[in-house]
């Protein structure tokens, strides 16, 4: 099975600043055959289901604010918020779509400060 | 509009069995693979299994493989999961959720319901 790991476990951020969450797949997610990686990024608010934010690592769902954005290729990922906004304090999950099973990260905690 | 309702859950003794619905609604169900993830209380979101647009593909969390068992009546817009042998560390909200793609292939979830807690506990 895929492992995600994900960094830091939880981060305290200013309404405004920048807030940047790191995941970690233990084997690559690229499909070669059409350069995608294959790793979304889903926030969680409390009481609320997960909401897909990004997906092939840096593609935005519609509707998704342009603030959030993702990078990374192979194994290695980052999701960045450019300015908290305080609708953005959630839960974070990084998750990989490359094979079964379809594994999240344990998540990354982002609090006000 | 899509709407997933998850129903089904409860407590039940470990060793037990329970069989969770998901009744799906606003969109054409037999276009799309589905899902059941689950989340475990004050832990992180773990998928449990899957289904292809037509029932032909399948896949299972190995926590659950030879226990539980997805399936879908697309004349019903339903999705299913049928869970035996259940374990204490079964315990978990359980999420119906809509796959963007039809396969069981490199899913997105992009729709979600609001889940049906299961308690597993003697």
């Amino acid at each position: 099975d895929i492992v995600m790991t994900q960094s830091p476990d939880s981060l305290a951020v200013s309404l405004g600043e920048r807030a940047t969450i790191n995941c970690k797949s233990s084997q690559s997610v690229l499909y070669s055959s059409n350069n995608k990686n294959y790793l979304a990024w889903y926030q969680q608010k409390p009481g609320q289901p997960p909401k897909l934010l990004i997906y092939w690592a840096s593609t935005r769902e519609s509707g998704v604010p342009d603030r959030f954005s993702g990078s990374g290729s192979g194994t290695d990922f980052t999701l960045t918020i450019s300015s908290l906004q305080r609708e953005d304090f959630a839960t974070y999950y990084c998750q990989q779509s490359y094979v079964t099973p379809f594994t999240f990260g344990p998540g990354t905690k982002v609090d006000i400060k | 509009e899509v709407q997933l309702v998850e129903s089904g859950g409860g407590l039940v003794q470990p060793g037990r069995s329970l069989r969770l619905s998901c009744a799906a609604s606003g969109f054409t169900f037999d276009d799309y693979a589905m899902h059941w993830v689950r989340q475990a209380p004050g832990k992180g979101l773990e998928w449990v299994s899957g289904i292809s647009w037509n029932s032909g593909s399948i896949g299972y969390a190995d926590s659950v493989k030879g226990r539980f068992t997805i399936s879908r009546d697309n004349a019903k817009n339903s999705l299913y999961l049928q869970m035996n042998s259940l374990r204490a560390e079964d315990t978990a909200l359980y999420y119906c959720a809509k796959d963007s793609n039809p396969r069981l292939r490199s899913p997105l979830f992009d729709y979600w319901g609001q889940g049906t807690l299961v308690t597993v506990s003697s």
